[in-house]
Parts: structure tokens; sequence; C-alpha cells
């Protein structure tokens, strides 16, 4: 079945470092490709979404790419902030789009 | 109004008590779903409402009752839960485009105490 893989936290930055936090899927067809952001005590919240092949999904300074030929779904961001320290769900959605399949999430802890 | 809202934030509860969770949004989305998601762990999918009918039921529990009594509102029931039960239960809903649902949009969730 569909399934979603991405790096094992925690990743520990100091502010103004280069992120990247590693997201890989397997699934059938062309998937919608998605980054959930979770900080304390809070629900998901939807970051940035790529729907196919090659599309570029950005927000807040965070971009993710979806690369068909590696099955690939990378997020990036320049430089973080101490107000970036969350969780982060990689997820996709089916073809049929029944319901989100996520990854197990990658904390991530910025000091300043 | 892009919100989806659910009540109560919190819940502490015996395990022979009756409550419900309540959520809703007014996006006009057609599906509606409930997650569970124990902590440090991903969302776990429940159920799955799509035009106000039960389409995806995920093997859980009959203490946990679902129902949406119209396309803005979706309940959960709960009946004699364990305190293995206890989690953050979320509320999601996403929209149609060209045929197929899109992404989910969450609520804040209620953290659920089972005692």
């Amino acid at each position: 079945g569909d399934s979603v893989t991405q790096m094992e936290g925690p990743v520990t930055l100091s502010e103004e470092a280069f992120l990247t936090i590693n997201c890989t899927y397997t699934a059938t067809g062309y998937p919608s490709l998605f980054w959930y952001v979770q900080y304390p005590g809070e629900g998901l919240q939807l970051l940035l979404k790529a729907t196919k092949a090659d599309d570029k999904g950005s927000n807040k300074g965070f971009e993710a790419t979806y690369r068909k030929e590696t099955t690939s779904f990378h997020l990036e961001k320049g430089s973080v902030q101490v107000s970036d320290s969350a969780v982060y769900f990689c997820a996709l959605s089916d073809q049929a789009g029944t319901a989100l399949i996520f990854g197990k999430g990658t904390t991530l802890s910025v000091s300043s | 109004d892009t919100e989806v809202t659910q009540t109560p934030k919190h819940l502490v509860m015996g395990m022979t008590n009756k409550k419900s969770l309540k959520c809703e949004q007014h996006m006009g989305h057609r599906a509606m779903y409930w997650y569970k998601q124990k902590a440090k762990k991903p969302p776990e999918l429940m159920f799955v409402y799509s035009y106000e009918k039960l389409s995806i039921n995920e093997s859980v529990p009959s203490r946990f009752s679902p129902e949406c009594p119209n396309s803005s509102l979706l309940n959960l029931h709960l009946h004699a839960l364990q305190p293995e039960d206890s989690a953050l239960y979320l509320c999601a809903s996403s929209y149609l485009d060209r045929g197929r649902y899109t992404e989910a949009f969450f609520g804040q969730g209620t953290r659920l105490t089972v005692v």
C-alpha cells in the first residue's frame, strides 16, 4: 500500500541555519504531497502542497519540490527561526484522495 | 470562515461515562474525518464521511460511534472508553477538486483523558 517515510528526528539547529527534512513516498499513480506542521498543544496546519510532478510548494520561507523520479518531497528552509520549532509531517493523498497517509513526523528544535 | 472548530478542547471522562466530541466547518467541504493522535505519533485515521455518509471505518472499536447530522457537523460519541483511549482527537475536512479530495483542514483537537 501507499506509504511515506521521513527522516527520524529530533533535528536540532541554531537560528539562521539551513533546514532539510527528507521525505520519500511509495504510491501507485500520481499522489498529491503535503507538509503539515504541528506546534505544541495544537492541531495540524497545512504548510505547503504539490499536486503534480515538478511542482514546487512554498510558504513562510519553506519549500518542497515534487520529484517523481526519486519519489521525494524534501522540505527546506534557508534560515530557520526559533518560532519554527515544531513537529513536521510529510503526507500524501492517493489518487482516490480518500484520506491522508502520514509519515512518522520529525521534531525540529531551533535554539537562539 | 476557513476554520474547523472542535469542542470541547479538553475532556476528562470516567470509563463508565458517555460523552460526545463535536466538530463544525462552514467551508462547504463534503468530506469530514476523525483522527486519533497519541503523543509523538502521527495522526491515525478513524472514520471518513463523504457527503454525510460513512465511507471508511478503520476497524475502530464500537465504543467510538461517529455521526454526521449534516454537511457542516461531525460528532464522535464516546462510551465505555479505556484509559488507553486517552489521546488528541482531531477532526478534519476537505473539498473536492476535479473529482479528488485534496488537502485536509484540521481543527485544534480535543485532548481526551480517560480515568
